[in-house]
């Protein structure tokens, strides 16, 4: 089984609809992450949080929200979609020991028309 | 702030040619180098770091030697295969601070046989 699991893998949707994103991870990590992928721009940060009361904003977080649920879960909600929030994102994981890694999800595919 | 600069691709190789995938990076102080590889449709994954200067992190036949003189961390390889095939990102992480990644563009190789 995958230790950190995204759901939706693809989604469609129109534009002004709510959306939200899921990610549990089975890792135990304290630290989790939502990335957004666009093409030529590498992955920019949206939202991070090292524990359950722990919520920061990434370089872009506007028009995104976030909601820590569990150590486990950590979910990425839109709350009005429009068009050039179409991009792939990915959920990511570290633990706190300092290591560095990140364990990357699989990505949800997310096309707002 | 923190920034990294990768090659552009898309990169085109035939099998065992070398590989040579160019990062230098912009930061303050001593961050810590990272190399992700991202196969088609799946997350990115670690593939190599290296978290000082003059170390050499390798993996799977890849290296790429931590250079503070130049900030650079190029990716090499002596002998690429077809399953090397996919997206190389490099990525940056500041030793302070909230411990994002800052990620390089990426670059697609594709190996031909």
């Amino acid at each position: 089984d995958a230790d950190v699991t995204q759901t939706p893998r693809n989604r469609i949707t129109k534009t002004g609809k709510r959306i939200m994103l899921e990610c549990s991870q089975t890792k135990g990590h304290d630290r989790m992450y939502w990335y957004r992928q666009d093409p030529g721009l590498g992955l920019q940060l949206i939202y991070y949080s090292f524990d359950v009361k722990d919520i920061n904003k990434g370089e872009i977080s506007d028009g995104y929200s976030v909601s820590r649920q569990a150590q486990a879960k950590f979910s990425l909600s839109l709350e009005s979609a429009i068009p050039n929030q179409t991009a792939l994102y990915f959920c990511a994981t570290m633990a706190r020991n300092g290591r560095n890694e990140q364990f990357f999800g699989p990505g949800t595919r997310l096309t707002v028309l | 702030g923190n920034s990294v600069t990768q090659m552009e691709g898309p990169v085109t190789l035939s099998e065992e040619a070398f590989l040579t995938i160019n990062c230098t990076y912009t930061a303050t102080g001593y961050p810590s180098l990272f190399w992700y590889v991202q196969y088609p449709g799946e997350g990115l994954q670690l593939l190599l770091k290296a978290t000082k200067a003059d170390d050499k992190g390798s993996n799977k036949g890849f290296e790429a030697t931590y250079r503070k003189e130049t900030t650079s961390f190029h990716l090499e390889k002596g002998s690429v295969q077809v399953s090397d095939s996919a997206v190389y990102f490099c990525a940056l992480r500041a030793n302070f601070g909230n411990e994002k990644l800052t990620f390089g563009t990426g670059t697609r190789l594709t190996i031909i046989p």
